[in-house]
């Protein structure tokens, strides 16, 4: 069955530090990627996405890049702050199926120190 | 705009109670799940309704049940609370790609 494979947590960085997260998967054809984030005490929410091969997702200083000959979508950012710190999960959804259900890996938890 | 809409966001139970946990999304999406997330564990879907009227087991779905009462409505029975099921609970929605979701419902068993 699908799978994602996250990094072991947690990760400590300092203010301004670089960030990967990485983030691998286990699905037939091209699944789409994403990445949520989960602050504390809060709901998960979108914070980027990639539905084929080589794209990349965006969103607030956040990247990653759809690799389908490594299976992975590893999330960076250049200069993390302390409003980055939170829970992140990388998730599939399957190949074609748009109302398909999301699989997570086990998320990471991120805390950025001043 | 509401989003996805959790209740109750508290609950204590005793072992052997019933009870539900309501959601509710105003986005008109098709497909609504319920996941249970725990200390180690990242999220895990315990029911997943792919469109009004259907429902499907998801990777832990013992001692739950499941209601799409309509498009906008799903929610998550337990009929017999066990401390086991002591975790956060998350709906969440969606149509095609990217999940919206509720606050959660964080409930103890004791």
């Amino acid at each position: 069955g699908d799978s994602v494979t996250q990094m072991e947590g947690p990760v400590t960085l300092s203010e301004e530090a670089f960030l990967t997260i990485n983030c691998t998967y286990t699905a037939t054809g091209y699944p789409s990627l994403f990445w949520y984030v989960q602050y504390p005490g809060e709901g998960l929410q979108l914070l980027l996405k990639a539905t084929k091969a080589d794209d990349k997702g965006s969103n607030k200083g956040f990247e990653a890049t759809y690799r389908k000959e490594t299976t992975s979508f590893h999330l960076e950012k250049g200069s993390v702050q302390v409003s980055d710190s939170a829970v992140y999960f990388c998730a599939l959804q399957p190949w074609g199926g748009a109302n398909s259900k999301l699989t997570f890996g086990k998320g990471i938890t991120l805390s950025v120190r001043p | 705009n509401a989003g996805v809409t959790q209740t109750p966001k508290f609950q204590v139970l005793k072992t052997g109670q019933s009870m539900t946990l309501q959601c509710a999304q105003d986005m008109n999406h098709n497909s609504m799940y319920w996941y249970r997330q725990d200390p180690g564990m990242g999220l895990r879907l315990i029911y997943y309704s792919a469109s009004e009227g259907t429902t499907d087991k998801g990777e832990v779905p013992n001692g739950y049940n499941v209601s799409r009462l309509n498009k906008r409505e799903f929610s998550l029975r337990l009929e017999s609370a066990a401390p086991s099921q002591t975790s956060v609970y998350f709906c969440a929605s969606s149509l095609g790609a990217s999940a919206f979701f509720g606050q959660g419902t964080r409930l103890t068993v004791v």
